[in-house]
């Protein structure tokens, strides 16, 4: 069992569209993450989740919008994409102050 | 400036060498990760200090919270070691910041 999977690996689309990428952890964690990682391979984080509350936005455009169902979820939804969206994107939970869990990362690419 | 600044950026050294990767932090942290990211690009966890020193198998990380400054040693390095390694520090509860990554290549 993938501790935590995101969905889908790889996502090709056109500008201006609408896409959401999935992810969920069976590892009873409280908190859940969503990473950004540039094309020069920096990662940078967007946003946190803890109990299905936010707690970290940093700097996000509105396009982007988390939405966490449960504590075991946190869904990114992203309208109207744009060519500088595409990134590899890692989903990431943990207990709080404990080691990450990251998921195998879904690689958009908007054209 | 980064925040976070790892060295050295490009690190190639043969099988059985040690190996260190230093990481460098100008701001306030409650604790910092060790990643591993492989050449496929997965993203593992190897380490999260706050202080001391942790080892895991052929793997040492230390942190001087002091100084700011945290290493990720290999011993016996061997080519599946052969990643990029990331240093992230945790700012408050749940912020990371990361370093731009150190990418190792071991040659047999």
């Amino acid at each position: 069992d993938t501790a935590v999977s995101q969905t889908p690996k790889y996502l090709v689309t056109q500008m201006g569209n609408d896409k959401s990428i999935k992810c969920e952890q069976n590892l009873g964690h409280d908190t859940m993450y969503w990473y950004k990682q540039d094309s020069k391979k920096f990662l940078k984080i967007m946003f946190s989740y803890n109990n299905k509350e936010l707690i970290i936005n940093e700097t996000v455009p509105n396009r982007f919008s988390p939405k966490s169902p449960d504590k075991a979820h946190l869904n990114l939804h992203i309208n109207s994409l744009e060519l500088g969206d595409s990134a590899v994107y890692f989903c990431a939970s943990s207990q709080t102050r404990e080691k990450l869990f990251f998921g195998s990362g879904t690689q958009l690419s908007v054209l | 400036k980064n925040e976070v600044e790892q060295s050295p950026q490009n690190l190639t050294a043969q099988e059985g060498e040690f190996i260190t990767i230093n990481c460098s932090y100008s701001v306030g942290i409650s604790a910092l990760h060790w990643l591993q990211q492989h050449p496929g690009g997965g993203i593992v966890s190897l380490f999260m200090l706050s202080s001391g020193k942790k080892k895991h198998g052929r793997l040492i990380a230390t942190i001087n919270i002091q100084e700011k400054h945290s290493s990720l040693h290999i011993t016996a390095s061997h080519p599946r070691d052969s990643a990029v390694y990331i240093c992230a520090v945790i700012q408050g509860a749940q912020k990371l910041v990361f370093g731009q990554g150190t990418r190792l290549t071991i040659n047999p």
